[in-house]
């Protein structure tokens, strides 16, 4: 079945530092990948997408690309602010109509002043 | 409007009562679906809904009981539930089922406690 590997945390950065957080699937045909945001007490916020592969979804300085070649949609930042805290998930929805997400185990990040 | 909403924001319940959550959307979204998520842990889906029928039941026990009143409206009703099965309750809709492409529009979720 699908499945998603998502870096271990906690992570813990300073203020500016450049940020990676790797994420790699397994599914068959062509799915979709998602990153995903929980603030503390919040729900999910979707932070970016990809549909299909060398796609580069981005949004508020985060980036990544669908590597179909490398099965990975890491997620970048160049610069963290104190602000990004919060927990990230990789995701993926399945390419023959699958209504499930299949999430990664989350990323909790830190960023200290 | 881009938003999900629930309530109760918090629930506090003993084993014996029986409550409601409540889920709504003006997106014009198709599929609602409901999560558990307990405590650093990812969300597990219990729920889908396509076009107000229900499509996926991950095996949920039968206390809870989900209903789709209309295509804006999701509640999951509660009744007898244990201690472990206080979670972060999710709600979220998507455009549709039939494409990998949609997103799912999560809300705030319900943080719910047995005791």
């Amino acid at each position: 079945g699908d499945s998603v590997t998502q870096m271990e945390g906690p992570v813990t950065l300073s203020e500016e530092a450049f940020l990676t957080i790797n994420c790699t699937y397994t599914a068959t045909g062509y799915p979709s990948l998602f990153w995903y945001v929980q603030y503390p007490g919040e729900g999910l916020q979707l932070l970016l997408k990809a549909t299909k592969a060398d796609d580069k979804g981005s949004n508020k300085g985060f980036e990544a690309t669908y590597r179909k070649e490398t099965t990975s949609f890491h997620l970048e930042k160049g610069s963290v602010q104190v602000s990004d805290s919060a927990v990230y998930f990789c995701a993926l929805r399945g390419s023959f109509g699958n209504e499930k997400l299949t999430f990664g185990t989350g990323t909790r990040l830190t960023i200290i002043p | 409007d881009t938003e999900v909403t629930q309530t109760p924001k918090h629930l506090v319940m003993g084993m014996t009562n029986k409550k409601s959550l409540k889920c709504e959307q003006h997106m014009g979204h198709r599929a609602m679906y409901w999560y558990k998520q307990k405590a650093k842990k990812p969300p597990e889906l219990m729920f889908v809904y396509s076009y107000e029928k229900l499509s996926i039941n991950e095996s949920v026990p039968s206390r809870f009981s989900p209903e789709c009143p209309n295509s804006s409206l999701l509640n999951l009703h509660l009744h007898a539930l244990q201690p472990e099965d206080s979670a972060l309750y999710l709600c979220a809709s998507s455009q549709n089922t039939g494409s990998s492409y949609n997103e799912q529009f999560f809300g705030p979720g319900t943080r719910l406690t047995v005791l």
